[in-house]
């Protein structure tokens, strides 16, 4: 069974920073990995699709990259602002040869950009 | 920019009794999906739904809970006789193929009495 963990569970930094957030998985059979942020009672915003093909996605000052084989993602947010405080999520995808639908989460990183 | 919708933003409604969540994907979007995530939780995938039909569901889904299409637009979780545990966020997503971006709408909070 997939199981997907994010470190840290909480990330404070003063604006301006570049940070690293961590998303890893047990069964590296994935079909694709999304990144979402999540803000307080609210839905959840796609970020970044990256396919099991692809080592990286970019999307202003996100960078996403995904290394399959060790069952790791990070997600990169470069020049933080307050703006970015949310929870951040990884869901993966995993492969089936029949399909499957299912996206499977991790718990999340909150993260506190600090003006 | 197209989205997913969700009505009602929040429900309350007393133990054993039936609730319908709904749901407008996004138009040309061809998979529907349902989570839900319990408060201080994880996400956790409840069904999706293709061609007019369940193509996958969790175990969390069993006889209580079913889904619909009744028409071009709509897409609604029943929950037949609701539970304590029922109570949670639940997120309606579409995507136009299968392996392609899931999009979310912004919940429904059920809450249960």
């Amino acid at each position: 069974k997939q199981e997907v963990t994010q470190i840290p569970a909480a990330l404070s930094v003063p604006e301006g920073e570049n940070l690293v957030l961590n998303c890893s998985f047990t069964d590296s059979a994935i079909y694709n990995l999304q990144w979402f942020r999540q803000d307080p009672g609210k839905g959840l915003t796609s970020l970044l699709l990256i396919q099991s093909s692809q080592r990286e996605q970019t999307s202003g000052r996100l960078n996403a990259s995904l290394d399959k084989s060790s069952g790791r993602s990070t997600l990169y947010i470069a020049a933080s602002q307050p703006g970015d405080s949310a929870t951040y999520l990884c869901a993966v995808r995993r492969h089936s040869g029949a399909g499957s639908y299912q996206l499977t989460f991790g718990k999340g990183t909150k993260l506190s950009v600090i003006p | 920019e197209p989205e997913v919708t969700q009505t009602p933003s929040h429900q309350v409604t007393q133990m054993g009794q039936e609730v319908i969540l709904r749901c407008v994907p996004i138009s040309n979007h061809l998979y529907f999906y349902w989570y839900r995530q319990i408060l201080g939780q994880k996400v956790e995938f409840l069904v999706s739904f293709y061609n007019n039909e369940i193509s996958e569901k969790s175990e969390i889904f069993d006889d209580q809970f079913s889904v619909e299409r009744p028409d071009g637009s709509n897409f609604t979780l029943k929950i037949r006789s609701t539970k304590l545990e029922d109570s949670a966020m639940y997120f309606c997503a579409s995507s136009s193929g299968l392996g392609d971006t899931q999009y979310f709408g912004p919940g429904t909070r059920l809450t249960v009495l």
